[in-house]
């Protein structure tokens, strides 16, 4: 069965420092890799997403998140956070007849340290 | 371009009670989805509409939700009645159809639904 795990449920970042969270899957086939992003009391929001080609994507707000098949990870990363950035951040894979029926993590809350 | 709008933002009731959540899609999404988040976890989904036809509703629990979205464009998600462990947000979702599908999901802000 397809899921995706998201290992670490916090994690505290200085602002101007370095972020990268952890995504891993379980898909039989090449999958669709997804982040989304979470600010407090909003709905989901799109950060960048991996159908085929190169294995490094560009997302909004300055993300960036590289598809590792060996490794079955989807890491996101960021090399400097800012204060705005706090929020939980989903992986999900795409699953089922139709790419675009989620499997999701259970998401990282980034608390930004000032 | 508006977004996906849901409704209400808040409701607190009690157990064995009924309560209903409403969402207008973004205007042309043709697929519309209903997740519940529980606090702590990621979305699931609990029903999805192509237009105004069921696509999976595996994991919705028929015996007490309801889904319905009779002219292919808002919805409406129906608890009757509601337990404890349906505390929970509900979010609405939708998308476009088809070969046009970017994969990407636009979400409402949710329905926080509390049940004591």
């Amino acid at each position: 069965a397809q899921s995706v795990t998201q290992p670490d449920i916090h994690i505290t970042v200085s602002e101007g420092a370095s972020l990268e969270l952890r995504c891993n899957y379980s898909y039989g086939a090449t999958p669709y890799l997804f982040w989304y992003v979470q600010s407090p009391g909003q709905g989901l929001q799109l950060l960048l997403k991996y159908f085929s080609g190169d294995t490094l994507v560009q997302g909004i707000k300055g993300f960036e998140a590289e598809f590792k098949r060996s490794q079955s990870s989807f890491n996101l990363r960021k090399p400097s956070v800012h204060w705005s950035d706090a929020a939980e951040y989903f992986c999900a894979v795409g699953a089922g007849r139709s790419n675009y029926q989620l499997i999701w993590g259970a998401g990282t809350k980034l608390i930004i340290k000032p | 371009e508006a977004g996906v709008a849901q409704s209400p933002r808040y409701k607190i009731i009690e157990k064995r009670q009924s309560v209903a959540f409403w969402c207008n899609p973004i205007s042309g999404h043709a697929t519309l989805y209903w997740y519940q988040q529980i606090l702590g976890q990621g979305p699931k989904l609990l029903i999805q509409f192509q237009n105004n036809g069921v696509v999976d509703d595996s994991q919705l629990p028929k015996d007490r939700f309801s889904a319905e979205r009779l002219k292919g464009v808002d919805s409406t998600l129906k608890i009757q009645p509601a337990k404890l462990e349906d505390s929970a947000v509900y979010l609405c979702a939708s998308s476009l159809q088809g070969g046009g599908n970017t994969g990407e999901l636009f979400f409402g802000e949710g329905s926080r639904l509390t049940v004591l």
